[in-house]
């Protein structure tokens, strides 16, 4: 059974930088990509990155990039997003996600529980 | 255009049908996938691809797609199946993932 958990998230100031993670078992990790997705309270989804399961290929939406770097351990089985320059509109809970595919954002047919990080001063 | 767009709310009789639908251009290329999310709870997957339902989804649970439309459809709608319901598909490069903005079907 596929199981993801999530770690990290917390109360950080406008400009402050937070590390999360995401432990991955029950799957061969290496073979798939991996995915962040956030949700504002009260809000919808809203895709952050993906990673390919070699860590090769990185994708990532315009709302983060130069700011969020996602990256990926394959030898802990766990995923990472740095966030960096964290603004009051990144506050959200940050689900991570298993993709179907080795390399695209695609299908995320196994999320974690997900982790609060609430950026405010 | 690289928006998912999704009606906001509809309502279902107990054990009557409803269908929800998602529209965008990039829906003309990619499947739409569509997931369930209760209060409080991660989403799941509840539909992936042309009509694939996971393991442990109920098989009133079906999907379907025709131009930029795509459309998960619930029959015989149960208590349990009242929540968020949302749609994604990637954008035209196939590198971006799309969400529609949600559906919240409430069971009456």
């Amino acid at each position: 059974e596929v199981h993801l958990l999530e770690s990290g998230g917390g109360f950080i100031q406008p400009g402050g930088s937070l590390r999360l993670s995401c432990a991955a078992s029950g799957f061969t990790f290496s073979n798939f990509a991996m995915t962040w997705v956030r949700q504002a309270p009260g809000k919808g989804l809203e895709w952050v990155s993906t990673i390919s399961g070699s860590g090769g290929s990185r994708f990532s939406a315009d709302s983060v990039k130069g700011r969020f770097t996602i990256s990926r351990d394959n030898s802990k089985n766990t995923l990472f997003l740095q966030m960096s320059s964290l603004r009051v509109d990144d506050t959200a809970i940050y689900y991570c996600a298993k993709e179907i595919s080795g390399t695209y954002p695609v299908t995320s047919d196994s999320w974690g529980q997900g982790t609060l990080v609430t950026v405010s001063s | 255009s690289s928006e998912l767009t999704q009606d906001p709310a509809v309502s279902v009789a107990l054990g009557q049908t409803v269908r929800i639908t998602c529209q965008g251009d990039s829906l003309r290329t990619y499947h739409a996938n569509w997931y369930q999310q209760k209060p409080g709870q991660a989403p799941i997957l509840v539909i992936s691809g042309k009509n694939n339902r996971p393991s442990g989804i109920p098989d009133r649970f079906s999907g379907s797609s025709s131009g930029t439309t795509a459309s998960l459809t619930i029959t015989g709608a149960q208590a349990e199946d009242e929540a968020d319901y949302y749609c994604n598909s990637r954008d035209r490069s196939g590198n971006r993932k799309l969400f529609g903005p949600g559906t919240k079907v409430t069971v009456l």
